[in-house]
Order: structure tokens, then sequence, then C-alpha cells
């Protein structure tokens, strides 16, 4: 299986752009690029997906590099509620989502 | 609120005793799934269903294990003679899948304390 790398944690000051990438350089062309963000004492929440082509919704966008095995999170605008663990995955079509550790995204007010 | 829910938010237990958790689901989802996570860790999967059918298990499902959904509605874990080591935080999710597309809705968790 596929996995994913994404640095342990992150800081970022509050209403600033914030970064997150992951490496998943063993990635198949199958494979769907899926983050969930768990924010504390909550389950984790899904945020963005993508395949191929640069993804945009209300909560992130995500920027996928052309060779597939490396993709970015983004937030436009930092703000505290953003400060979670942010789980990069690599969904290929099995029912199960494999986590790894995740980024630790603190917000710096 | 994601729709799901779990039953107990928290439980304190005997090494030895049995516990059983229940989810309630988004009520059209059709898969449930059961994810352990402990201290500074991702989820890690343990198994789902689809409607009533239990369809994997991972192998960290011992035999003290047992999850079931009757009816394909709602879903109950039950952990028999628990150890220390089953101290986690047990989380279930749902979804609908719908082609490859596969968002899992998770509940707030049941985090268990094995004295």
């Amino acid at each position: 299986d596929a996995k994913t790398t994404q640095p342990n944690s992150m800081e970022s000051n509050e209403e600033e752009p914030v970064h997150l990438p992951c490496n998943h350089s063993t990635i198949s062309g199958t494979d769907y690029i899926h983050w969930y963000r768990q924010l504390p004492s909550q389950g984790p929440e899904y945020v963005i997906h993508g395949l191929t082509s640069n993804v945009n919704n209300r909560m992130a966008s995500l920027a996928i590099a052309e060779d597939r095995k490396s993709s970015t999170l983004i937030l436009h605008r930092a703000t505290l509620r953003d400060a979670a663990v942010y789980y990069c995955i690599l969904d290929f079509g099995n029912e199960k989502l494999t986590f790894g550790t995740g980024t630790r995204l603190t917000i710096i007010p | 609120d994601t729709g799901v829910s779990q039953d107990p938010r928290h439980k304190i237990t005997k090494r030895g005793q049995n516990v059983t958790f229940r989810c309630d689901p988004i009520s059209e989802h059709n898969r449930l799934y059961w994810y352990r996570q402990t201290l500074g860790q991702g989820p890690e999967f343990l198994t789902y269903f689809q409607n009533e059918a239990q369809l994997e298990k991972s192998r960290l499902l011992s035999d003290r294990f047992s999850a079931e959904r009757p009816k394909g509605s709602f879903s109950t874990l039950e952990i028999q003679r628990t150890e220390q080591g089953d101290s986690a935080m047990y989380l279930c999710a749902s979804s609908l899948r719908q082609g490859i597309y596969n968002e899992q809705f998770f509940g707030p968790g049941t985090r268990l304390t094995v004295l």
C-alpha cells in the first residue's frame, strides 16, 4: 500500500495562509488523495479530495504536483478554529481509510 | 455535529469486564466503520459493514472483539474481558459510497479507560 509522509507539526499566524505538505512518492495512478482533519476532542472530518487536478472548496484548496508524488493542502486564511491534526490519506478504492500520524497545526493569535 | 452519534462518550471499566459501545450512523448511509485511536496516533481501521453484512475485519480485531449491525441501522462494538491495552478512543463513521467517492462522517468517539 502506498504511504504518505507529513511533517509532525507546523505553526502559522492567525489570518495568514497555511500550506500543509504531503509526500506520497509511491502513489498509483488510481489513488485519490484525501485530507481529513481532527479538531481537539472530536472525530476526524473530511476536508477535501482530488485525483490529478487542483481542487477548491469552501474549506480549503488542494494543490497536486504534476507527477502526483506530492500534494499541498492550502488554508487561505487560518483562524484559531483551524488548529487541528491534518491527515493526508491515499484512497485506493478500499473501504477503510489508512491514517498516518498527521500534521499537528498550531495557530498563533 | 456530523449526524453520527456514539454512546457512551466515556467509559471506565476494570480489567476483565465486558463493555459495549453503540453507534448510530446517518440514517441513509449504508456503510458503517469502526476505528480505534490511541494517544498520539491516527485512527486505525477495525471493521466495516455494508448494510447488515460485516465485510472486512482488521487483524487488530481479536476474538475478544465483536461487532454487529442488525437490520443495517445502528451498530454495537463489544469487547469481552477487557485489557489495559484496550484503552483507546473508539470511533464510528458512516458513509454512502457513490462510485469511487466515499466521504466518511465520524462520530465524536467513545473513550475507553481500562483500569
